[in-house]
């Protein structure tokens, strides 16, 4: 296995446009983790998988975003009439379940212009 | 709710030399993991060290320790022999140990810079 992947890497996208992001974690991975980073900070929680369910969403995930987790394995992240303050690096990460330890895809940035 | 501060936006070293990173942290909760990750430029998050709250003794992986204060809620990181390789974001992570949700609560990190 070669980790948490995230795809696309970089997306350009004009304000008002969708745009989706793609999450594949590790295989037996059963807990998945969207973060968003804005420059200069740390990463903050989006919202949370345990297997196909979504079981928590942050303040900081408006009705404008959506996340979901088919079949418990890859995620998708979906950003409906992106604003300029979307623009920021959205991390996705995985773990098992008994071991605390998240691992981190490359992220996907995002920038709306 | 928890929170996590890192107080020290940079951070230099020079090459060889010992560097620490401070972190401190605020919980109500007696059995918890901090970690430290770094994200070095343009590069995915990767671990550096974790420390389980129950455990007393410090951890330690190869260069990089910790100094785990409980009392204090302190978790600072220490690098020695710092090499060209260490430059990057470290930051500091609390995750709870209950059953659910246990999203990593990161503090806003300190840039290293190491100087050859």
């Amino acid at each position: 296995d070669t980790g948490v992947s995230q795809n696309p890497r970089h997306k350009i996208t004009k304000r008002g446009q969708n745009v989706t992001f793609r999450c594949d974690p590790i295989s037996e991975h059963n807990r998945l983790y969207w973060y968003r980073q804005t420059l200069g900070q740390g990463p903050e929680f989006l919202t949370y998988f345990q297997n196909e369910a979504q079981l928590e969403k942050s303040r900081l995930l408006s009705d404008r975003f959506s996340a979901e987790r088919p079949k418990g394995s890859f995620s998708t992240l979906e950003i409906q009439r992106t604003e300029q303050g979307d623009s920021a690096m959205y991390l996705c990460a995985s773990r098992t379940t008994g071991d605390y330890e998240q691992y981190f895809g490359p992220g996907t940035r995002l920038t709306v212009t | 709710a928890q929170t996590v501060t890192q107080s020290q936006p940079e951070m230099s070293v020079q090459e060889a030399e010992t560097v620490t990173l401070s972190c401190t942290y605020d919980t109500s909760e007696s059995d918890y993991y901090l970690f430290w990750y770094k994200q070095p430029p343009s590069r995915q998050m990767i671990l550096v060290i974790r420390q389980e709250a129950y455990k007393q003794q410090n951890a330690t992986e190869n260069r990089f320790s910790v100094n785990f204060q409980k009392a204090a809620k302190s978790f600072s990181l220490k690098i020695s022999d710092s090499q060209l390789g260490d430059a990057a974001m470290y930051f500091c992570a609390y995750s709870s140990t209950n059953s659910g949700n246990t999203p990593l609560v990161f503090g806003k990190g300190t840039r290293l810079s190491v100087i050859a």
